[in-house]
């Protein structure tokens, strides 16, 4: 069973904050590492999808970095919003498998 | 524009009982999973398959067994439910290539009593 760490577990922010998460993964076997956006009563959505070692993803204001020789990634969220309040969970593809990590539950306050 | 499709929403069952799990999708997408999700465990992958016919195990497969007979179609059943089996189940579908997304379907929320 691969081991997928997500940091921190929580975290409570001011709106127009700064914010980034850790993803940490095994490093080998790797083919992907997906970031999903899971809002509460929704479905968790896409929002990137890295292969390659150094890979650097943006969509607005959040951004994503790959690190496939150490095993890491990570999600940068710039100037917070409330909307973006959510779970931010990342997925390693390791052969045929993506396997989650437990997430980071974002707050943003007004 | 259907995307993934799982019925139903809630179910209830009693101990030891079966049911079916239904998982359909129209986007021609060959790879196709379930997930359970429980409080502090995240999404847990309990089955897989890369194309009809093709199954395999994920983390937490026992209790489930799963088929794929159609691109469509992955259900998942349950031969006699247990109260550890209470969860929210997803199923998600890609095409299956590194750089492709899951797609998720909307839950069944399943309670075992």
């Amino acid at each position: 069973i691969l081991n997928v760490e997500q940091s921190p577990q929580s975290l409570h922010v001011q709106e127009g904050d700064s914010t980034n998460f850790t993803c940490s993964f095994p490093s080998s076997n790797f083919y992907a590492l997906h970031w999903y956006r899971w809002e509460t009563a929704k479905s968790p959505e896409a929002l990137f999808v890295m292969t390659l070692n150094g890979d650097e993803k943006k969509k607005g204001r959040i951004s994503a970095t790959l690190n496939t020789k150490e095993g890491y990634s990570y999600l940068y969220i710039k100037g917070s919003q409330p909307e973006d309040s959510a779970t931010y969970l990342c997925a390693p593809r390791h052969t045929d498998k993506l396997i989650f990590g437990t997430g980071t539950r974002l707050q943003v306050f007004p | 524009n259907a995307g993934v499709t799982q019925t139903p929403k809630f179910q209830v069952l009693k101990t030891g009982q079966s049911m079916t799990l239904q998982c359909a999708q129209d986007m021609n997408h060959e790879y196709m999973s379930w997930y359970r999700q429980d409080p502090g465990m995240g999404l847990r992958l309990i089955h897989y398959s890369v194309g009809a016919g093709i199954t395999d195990q994920g983390e937490v497969p026992n209790g489930y067994n799963v088929s794929r007979s159609t691109t469509e179609d992955f259900p998942l059943r349950l031969l006699s439910a247990a109260p550890s089996q209470t969860s929210v189940y997803f199923c998600a579908s890609s095409y299956g290539t590194e750089n492709s997304p899951l797609h998720f379907g909307n839950g069944t929320r399943l309670t075992v009593t």
